[in-house]
Order: C-alpha cells, then sequence, then structure tokens
C-alpha cells in the first residue's frame, strides 16, 4: 500500500527544474505532499484531491492523475530552500490513514 | 490556531528500559492522531493512528504500543526498548492534512 517515490535522489543545480513523482497500485482518494529539512519535521506542502487537479504555489505545483493513481510534484526554477527531502502521502478514502511514500532527496547545488 | 506539542525534544535511553513519550493537540477538536518512526536518513513509517479516545490501529507488530487516553492526547509507550527503536518519533494531527509536531529523537544504547 505504500506510494512508490522517484526518483530516489536529485541533484540540481540552482535554477533548474525537476519532478518527483507518486504513484500507488490502489485508487486514491487523495494524496499530499510535504518537504523535511534535514533534523527537523515534515512541513506541508499541498493536498490534492480531485483527479486532474492541478496546485500549487510559488514555484512549486503538484498534480494528479486519479485515473493513473499518480501524483507529480514540480519545482521550476529550484532555489537552494528547496533542498530536503520530499514525502508523498496517500489516502485511500477520506479520514483514512495516511500512508507516506520513502522520500526523495533533493539538493540543489549553487 | 492548532498547536502540536511532543515532549521530550531528545531522549537517551538503554536497552530494555521503558519508555513514555507524550503528544498533545490544542485548538482543534477530535482529531486523528498519528505516530510514525524515522529511522537516520529514511522515509516516515507509521506505528499507530488513532480516530477517537480508545481507538487505536497498529500498523506494525512490534514491542511498542499507543494509548489515547483523551481526545487530544496521544501517548507512545514501551515496557523494554530494542537498539532497533531507535529513531526520530513524530506525532501528527489531521481534520484535513496533517500536521507535525517538533519529534522527538531517541536513541536507545
Amino acid at each position: 500500500q505504500q506510494p512508490v517515490q522517484s526518483p530516489q535522489a536529485v541533484i540540481l543545480r540552482e535554477g533548474e527544474d525537476a519532478v518527483i513523482n507518486c504513484s500507488s497500485s490502489k485508487a486514491l482518494y487523495s494524496v499530499h505532499w510535504y518537504r523535511q529539512k534535514h533534523g527537523e519535521a515534515p512541513v506541508f506542502l499541498m493536498i490534492l484531491l480531485k483527479g486532474g487537479e492541478q496546485k500549487g504555489h510559488d514555484k512549486i505545483s503538484a498534480s494528479f492523475n486519479e485515473k493513473r493513481q499518480q501524483s507529480s510534484l514540480y519545482l521550476t526554477a529550484s532555489q537552494l530552500s528547496y533542498s530536503g527531502t520530499y514525502f508523498c502521502g496517500t489516502e485511500r478514502g477520506r479520514d483514512d490513514k495516511i500512508i507516506f511514500g520513502k522520500g526523495t532527496r533533493l539538493h540543489i547545488l549553487p | 490556531s492548532q498547536t502540536i506539542h511532543q515532549w521530550p525534544a531528545t531522549l537517551v535511553q538503554p536497552v530494555g528500559s521503558p519508555l513514555s513519550l507524550e503528544c498533545t493537540v490544542e485548538g482543534t477538536s477530535n482529531p486523528n492522531l498519528y505516530w510514525y518512526r524515522q529511522a537516520a536518513g529514511r522515509g516516515l513509517q507509521l506505528l499507530f493512528y488513532s480516530v477517537g479516545i480508545g481507538q487505536i490501529s497498529s500498523e506494525v507488530p512490534q514491542n511498542l504500543s499507543a494509548s489515547r487516553p483523551q481526545d487530544r492526547q496521544f501517548i507512545l509507550s514501551s515496557k523494554k526498548l530494542l537498539l532497533s527503536d531507535s529513531g526520530f518519533y513524530l506525532c501528527a494531527w489531521s481534520v484535513f492534512q496533517e500536521y507535525f509536531g517538533p519529534g522527538t529523537r531517541l536513541t536507545v544504547t
């Protein structure tokens, strides 16, 4: 039931773009995205509820393909502050438990 | 506004000793509560979740247990710690999205 994230790790130069994928073998109700800095608790980025939904703020956005049971997180013109580990969390139903993927480590070089 | 408290922030315990970690939430009622463990450099492993007082679901069979004596209080316990229990323990609550507490870094020696 654990969603699969890819890639496992990414190294980028500042200003480059990145895409992180999250896929599930089961139908999903929602997908959550979080970023965790080293030694800190994860911080909520966004939640997607409807198939085809896209959300974003600043230069971080995400899409949710409900039929494909997949979500992607897009980081555009990456900044040094984007470094960290990104987790997707999935719910199969409303008020269901959230199961997180293993995370994608993103390292931005100056 | 909602706030989640966890304590202690760090803990060093010998193998075989008991454990009690506490988590409390303010500013909301009847939240879903979660305990996660994160080993060094690893992902978030769901340990327990609770949808109400006295309602606990265990995700991983192990020597840990959880209790929810009050609506906004979630406790993680162990009678005898193992070396493999070391990690970063995170409490979280959700009504619509999940909010994580600051975490407890546990080292079992």
